[in-house]
């Protein structure tokens, strides 16, 4: 069964340092987002591409996040500088278009990249 | 933006016993996810929910979606080890998905 792909799955970073997190999710799926986990909490949307454009980014913190999908597959996500209250599950998920079905599909989750800031 | 609440935020459930927990929200949706993140693992989808009053099962779990389509349930009957995790439900708006905290279940052998 096609699976999501993250790496690394463990980072343990000093505040102030830049850490990026990669994704590629399955194949044929046109929808990427990018999931913050902090422990006890379900998922927060980061930001939603839809191939290599952004559909939403409006809870990500851009004066130190950024995402890019350039062409359209797998993502990256980098944090700079890393403060310490970064430290969380930084999940990946993808889903097919839903344009001919009228509802959304169900998002495949990647194993996640857990994030330590020290 | 529309948030969704789930009740009990920890179960704590006898084996063989059964369980419900719920997900309620102030405004109508027009549908709704479930999802089960088991103990350091990550989210898994179990069924979407889509018209007023909408039932379905996956064997031991019964997904219900309220008439007025503002509250869902999800009820295990005879718990099993392996439903140990996080339960969480997901509204649905403009295909973004928004996660309640979730129900974290423990089960008693």
């Amino acid at each position: 069964e096609a699976e999501v792909a993250q790496s690394p799955r463990y980072k343990i970073t000093e505040k102030s340092q830049a850490v990026a997190f990669w994704c590629d999710p399955i194949s044929g799926h046109a929808t990427l987002y990018w999931y913050r986990q902090i422990l006890g909490q379900g998922p927060e949307l980061l930001v939603q591409f839809q191939d290599e454009s952004v559909v939403d980014d409006s809870q990500l913190p851009k004066d130190r996040f950024s995402a890019e999908r350039l062409k359209g597959v797998d993502s990256t996500l980098k944090i700079q500088p890393a403060e310490l209250g970064d430290s969380a599950m930084y999940l990946c998920a993808s889903s097919q278009p839903d344009h001919y079905r009228g509802t959304p599909y169900e998002q495949y989750f990647g194993p996640g990249t857990r994030l330590t800031v020290t | 933006g529309q948030q969704v609440m789930q009740i009990p935020q920890y179960q704590h459930v006898q084996e063989g016993e059964d369980f419900t927990t719920y997900c309620n929200s102030s405004t109508t949706l027009s549908n709704i996810q479930w999802y089960k993140q088991r103990p350091g693992g990550h989210p898994v989808f179990l069924i979407q929910l889509v018209k007023s009053g909408e039932v379905k099962k996956q064997k031991r779990l019964t997904f219900q979606f309220g008439e007025a389509k503002k509250n869902s349930s999800l009820h295990i009957t005879a718990t099993q080890t392996t439903d140990v995790g996080t339960y969480f439900c997901a509204l649905i708006n403009d295909y973004k998905l928004s996660f309640g905290a979730g129900t974290t279940v423990t089960v008693r052998a």
